[in-house]
Protein backbone atom coordinates (compact mmCIF):
# COMPACT_ATOMS: atom_id res chain seq x y z
CA UNK A 1 0.00 0.00 0.00
CA UNK A 2 2.61 2.11 0.73
CA UNK A 3 3.50 2.31 -3.30
CA UNK A 4 1.07 5.43 -3.89
CA UNK A 5 1.12 8.15 -2.01
CA UNK A 6 -0.56 11.32 -1.94
CA UNK A 7 0.09 14.86 -0.27
CA UNK A 8 -1.10 16.93 0.88
CA UNK A 9 -3.08 14.46 3.16
CA UNK A 10 -5.34 17.44 4.53
CA UNK A 11 -5.34 21.15 2.40
CA UNK A 12 -7.99 24.31 3.21
CA UNK A 13 -8.12 26.72 0.95
CA UNK A 14 -10.32 29.76 -0.49
CA UNK A 15 -11.84 30.12 -3.45
CA UNK A 16 -10.13 31.31 -6.11
CA UNK A 17 -7.05 30.13 -5.71
CA UNK A 18 -4.86 27.37 -7.19
CA UNK A 19 -4.22 24.13 -5.61
CA UNK A 20 -1.79 21.50 -6.21
CA UNK A 21 -2.61 17.99 -5.07
CA UNK A 22 0.19 15.15 -5.31
CA UNK A 23 0.15 11.80 -6.43
CA UNK A 24 3.48 9.69 -6.69
CA UNK A 25 3.51 5.67 -7.05
CA UNK A 26 6.83 3.62 -7.10
CA UNK A 27 5.47 0.58 -8.70
CA UNK A 28 6.12 2.14 -12.42
CA UNK A 29 2.19 1.06 -13.10
CA UNK A 30 1.29 2.69 -16.58
CA UNK A 31 -2.14 3.84 -15.64
CA UNK A 32 -3.13 6.30 -13.19
CA UNK A 33 -6.34 7.75 -12.34
CA UNK A 34 -7.58 10.82 -10.21
CA UNK A 35 -11.78 10.32 -8.42
CA UNK A 36 -13.07 12.57 -6.46
CA UNK A 37 -15.45 10.89 -3.92
CA UNK A 38 -19.00 13.01 -2.43
CA UNK A 39 -21.88 11.61 -0.26
CA UNK A 40 -24.50 10.71 -3.25
CA UNK A 41 -22.53 10.21 -5.94
CA UNK A 42 -19.68 7.78 -5.14
CA UNK A 43 -16.62 7.66 -6.44
CA UNK A 44 -16.06 9.82 -10.19
CA UNK A 45 -13.25 9.98 -12.12
CA UNK A 46 -11.41 13.46 -13.25
CA UNK A 47 -8.72 12.30 -15.54
CA UNK A 48 -6.94 9.52 -16.20
CA UNK A 49 -3.29 8.64 -17.59
CA UNK A 50 -2.42 5.70 -19.88
CA UNK A 51 1.62 6.43 -19.60
CA UNK A 52 3.69 9.30 -19.22
CA UNK A 53 2.26 12.35 -21.78
CA UNK A 54 -0.64 10.54 -21.90
CA UNK A 55 -3.64 12.16 -20.36
CA UNK A 56 -7.47 12.00 -21.19
CA UNK A 57 -10.29 13.51 -19.64
CA UNK A 58 -13.42 11.12 -16.88
CA UNK A 59 -16.87 12.16 -16.04
CA UNK A 60 -15.86 15.29 -14.38
CA UNK A 61 -12.42 16.85 -15.38
CA UNK A 62 -13.79 20.53 -16.00
CA UNK A 63 -12.12 22.85 -13.74
CA UNK A 64 -9.03 20.61 -12.93
CA UNK A 65 -5.73 20.42 -14.77
CA UNK A 66 -3.47 17.42 -14.67
CA UNK A 67 -0.30 16.26 -16.46
CA UNK A 68 2.36 13.10 -16.38
CA UNK A 69 5.45 13.99 -17.23
CA UNK A 70 7.28 11.42 -15.45
CA UNK A 71 5.44 7.70 -15.14
CA UNK A 72 5.85 8.18 -11.29
CA UNK A 73 3.92 11.56 -10.49
CA UNK A 74 0.26 12.33 -11.30
CA UNK A 75 0.06 15.25 -10.10
CA UNK A 76 -3.77 16.90 -10.28
CA UNK A 77 -4.17 21.08 -10.45
CA UNK A 78 -7.43 23.08 -9.29
CA UNK A 79 -7.19 25.95 -11.38
CA UNK A 80 -9.02 28.36 -9.36
CA UNK A 81 -10.57 26.49 -6.77
CA UNK A 82 -14.43 26.43 -6.01
CA UNK A 83 -16.63 25.44 -3.05
CA UNK A 84 -17.98 22.88 -5.36
CA UNK A 85 -14.69 21.25 -5.42
CA UNK A 86 -14.95 20.39 -1.57
CA UNK A 87 -14.08 16.46 -2.07
CA UNK A 88 -11.92 13.80 -0.80
CA UNK A 89 -9.98 12.85 -3.71
CA UNK A 90 -8.23 9.45 -4.50
CA UNK A 91 -5.27 8.99 -6.80
CA UNK A 92 -5.46 5.39 -8.01
CA UNK A 93 -2.74 3.61 -10.60
CA UNK A 94 -2.78 -0.06 -12.40
CA UNK A 95 -0.51 -2.06 -14.20
CA UNK A 96 -2.03 -3.39 -16.53
CA UNK A 97 -5.76 -2.84 -17.91
CA UNK A 98 -6.15 -6.33 -18.93
CA UNK A 99 -8.87 -7.71 -17.27
CA UNK A 100 -7.61 -10.43 -15.28
CA UNK A 101 -4.62 -8.66 -13.94
CA UNK A 102 -7.06 -5.26 -13.57
CA UNK A 103 -6.18 -3.49 -10.17
CA UNK A 104 -6.54 -0.40 -8.78
CA UNK A 105 -4.50 0.22 -6.07
CA UNK A 106 -5.54 3.33 -4.07
CA UNK A 107 -3.60 6.29 -2.30
CA UNK A 108 -5.01 7.62 0.91
CA UNK A 109 -6.61 10.43 -0.44
CA UNK A 110 -6.37 14.29 0.60
CA UNK A 111 -9.51 15.92 2.09
CA UNK A 112 -9.97 19.46 0.22
CA UNK A 113 -12.25 21.98 1.60
CA UNK A 114 -12.69 25.41 -0.33
CA UNK A 115 -13.97 27.94 1.85
CA UNK B 1 -24.91 5.50 -22.01
CA UNK B 2 -22.64 3.51 -19.42
CA UNK B 3 -24.64 3.42 -16.16
CA UNK B 4 -24.00 1.54 -12.73
CA UNK B 5 -26.53 2.01 -10.15
CA UNK B 6 -26.00 0.61 -6.29
CA UNK B 7 -29.43 1.66 -5.32
CA UNK B 8 -28.87 1.33 -1.25
CA UNK B 9 -27.02 3.78 0.51
CA UNK B 10 -26.75 2.17 3.48
CA UNK B 11 -27.38 -1.55 4.81
CA UNK B 12 -27.64 -2.48 8.07
CA UNK B 13 -28.09 -6.22 9.18
CA UNK B 14 -27.32 -8.16 12.40
CA UNK B 15 -24.18 -10.29 12.85
CA UNK B 16 -24.89 -13.82 10.92
CA UNK B 17 -27.66 -12.45 8.92
CA UNK B 18 -27.21 -12.89 5.48
CA UNK B 19 -26.28 -9.80 3.15
CA UNK B 20 -26.83 -9.24 -0.45
CA UNK B 21 -25.21 -5.62 -1.60
CA UNK B 22 -27.18 -4.99 -4.91
CA UNK B 23 -25.47 -3.52 -8.21
CA UNK B 24 -27.26 -3.16 -11.62
CA UNK B 25 -25.55 -1.94 -14.44
CA UNK B 26 -26.26 -0.21 -17.98
CA UNK B 27 -23.54 -1.31 -20.65
CA UNK B 28 -23.22 -1.94 -23.89
CA UNK B 29 -21.25 -4.90 -25.06
CA UNK B 30 -20.37 -7.30 -22.08
CA UNK B 31 -18.91 -5.40 -19.12
CA UNK B 32 -16.56 -7.26 -17.03
CA UNK B 33 -17.16 -6.32 -13.19
CA UNK B 34 -15.41 -5.57 -9.86
CA UNK B 35 -16.33 -5.21 -6.55
CA UNK B 36 -13.89 -2.76 -4.26
CA UNK B 37 -14.29 -2.57 -0.45
CA UNK B 38 -13.20 0.52 1.80
CA UNK B 39 -13.17 -0.38 5.74
CA UNK B 40 -13.05 2.46 8.15
CA UNK B 41 -9.31 4.57 7.65
CA UNK B 42 -8.11 1.82 5.55
CA UNK B 43 -7.83 2.44 1.65
CA UNK B 44 -9.83 1.53 -1.43
CA UNK B 45 -9.02 -1.72 -2.37
CA UNK B 46 -10.33 -4.56 -4.65
CA UNK B 47 -12.49 -7.10 -3.06
CA UNK B 48 -13.00 -9.38 -5.93
CA UNK B 49 -13.73 -9.39 -9.91
CA UNK B 50 -15.89 -11.59 -11.67
CA UNK B 51 -13.35 -13.03 -13.87
CA UNK B 52 -11.88 -14.80 -11.48
CA UNK B 53 -14.91 -16.46 -10.08
CA UNK B 54 -13.66 -16.02 -6.48
CA UNK B 55 -15.01 -15.99 -2.92
CA UNK B 56 -12.92 -13.41 -0.93
CA UNK B 57 -13.60 -13.25 2.57
CA UNK B 58 -16.86 -15.25 2.19
CA UNK B 59 -18.63 -12.77 -0.83
CA UNK B 60 -19.66 -13.94 -3.52
CA UNK B 61 -20.38 -11.90 -6.90
CA UNK B 62 -22.86 -13.33 -9.70
CA UNK B 63 -23.07 -12.01 -12.79
CA UNK B 64 -26.85 -11.57 -14.00
CA UNK B 65 -26.54 -11.06 -18.24
CA UNK B 66 -30.34 -11.12 -18.51
CA UNK B 67 -30.85 -8.77 -15.04
CA UNK B 68 -27.79 -6.69 -15.58
CA UNK B 69 -26.89 -7.05 -12.42
CA UNK B 70 -23.79 -8.32 -10.00
CA UNK B 71 -24.98 -8.06 -6.72
CA UNK B 72 -22.54 -9.30 -4.15
CA UNK B 73 -23.76 -11.58 -1.18
CA UNK B 74 -22.56 -13.36 2.03
CA UNK B 75 -24.23 -15.73 3.60
CA UNK B 76 -23.61 -14.95 7.45
CA UNK B 77 -22.47 -11.34 7.71
CA UNK B 78 -19.44 -10.79 10.75
CA UNK B 79 -18.87 -7.08 12.22
CA UNK B 80 -15.73 -6.91 10.56
CA UNK B 81 -17.32 -6.37 7.16
CA UNK B 82 -18.69 -3.21 8.18
CA UNK B 83 -17.45 -0.88 5.29
CA UNK B 84 -18.53 1.26 2.34
CA UNK B 85 -19.29 -1.34 -0.82
CA UNK B 86 -18.82 0.08 -4.31
CA UNK B 87 -19.26 -1.60 -7.49
CA UNK B 88 -17.30 -1.34 -10.89
CA UNK B 89 -17.93 -2.33 -14.10
CA UNK B 90 -15.25 -1.77 -16.74
CA UNK B 91 -16.15 -1.46 -20.29
CA UNK B 92 -14.74 -4.04 -22.45
CA UNK B 93 -14.59 -2.20 -25.97
CA UNK B 94 -12.56 0.42 -24.07
CA UNK B 95 -8.63 -0.03 -23.83
CA UNK B 96 -8.24 2.81 -20.85
CA UNK B 97 -8.35 0.72 -17.86
CA UNK B 98 -11.34 2.91 -16.89
CA UNK B 99 -13.58 1.65 -14.61
CA UNK B 100 -16.86 3.80 -13.18
CA UNK B 101 -18.23 3.18 -9.74
CA UNK B 102 -21.04 3.18 -8.52
CA UNK B 103 -22.64 5.53 -5.65
CA UNK B 104 -21.27 2.95 -3.26
CA UNK B 105 -23.28 1.20 -0.19
CA UNK B 106 -22.59 1.13 3.23
CA UNK B 107 -22.95 -1.72 5.20
CA UNK B 108 -23.63 -1.58 8.66
CA UNK B 109 -23.18 -5.63 10.23
CA UNK B 110 -24.70 -5.15 13.83
CA UNK B 111 -23.51 -7.67 17.25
Amino acid sequence: DAGITQSPRYKITETGRQVTLMCHQTWSHSYMFWYRQDLGHGLRLIYYSAAADITDKGEVPDGYVVSRSKTENFPLTLESATRSQTSVYFCASSESNRVAQETQYFGPGTRLLVL
Amino acid sequence: AQRVTQPEKLLSVFKGAPVELKCNYSYSGSPELFWYVQYSRQRLQLLLRHISRESIKGFTADLNKGETSFHLKKPFAQEEDSAMYYCAPKNMTSNTGKLIFGQGTTLQVKP
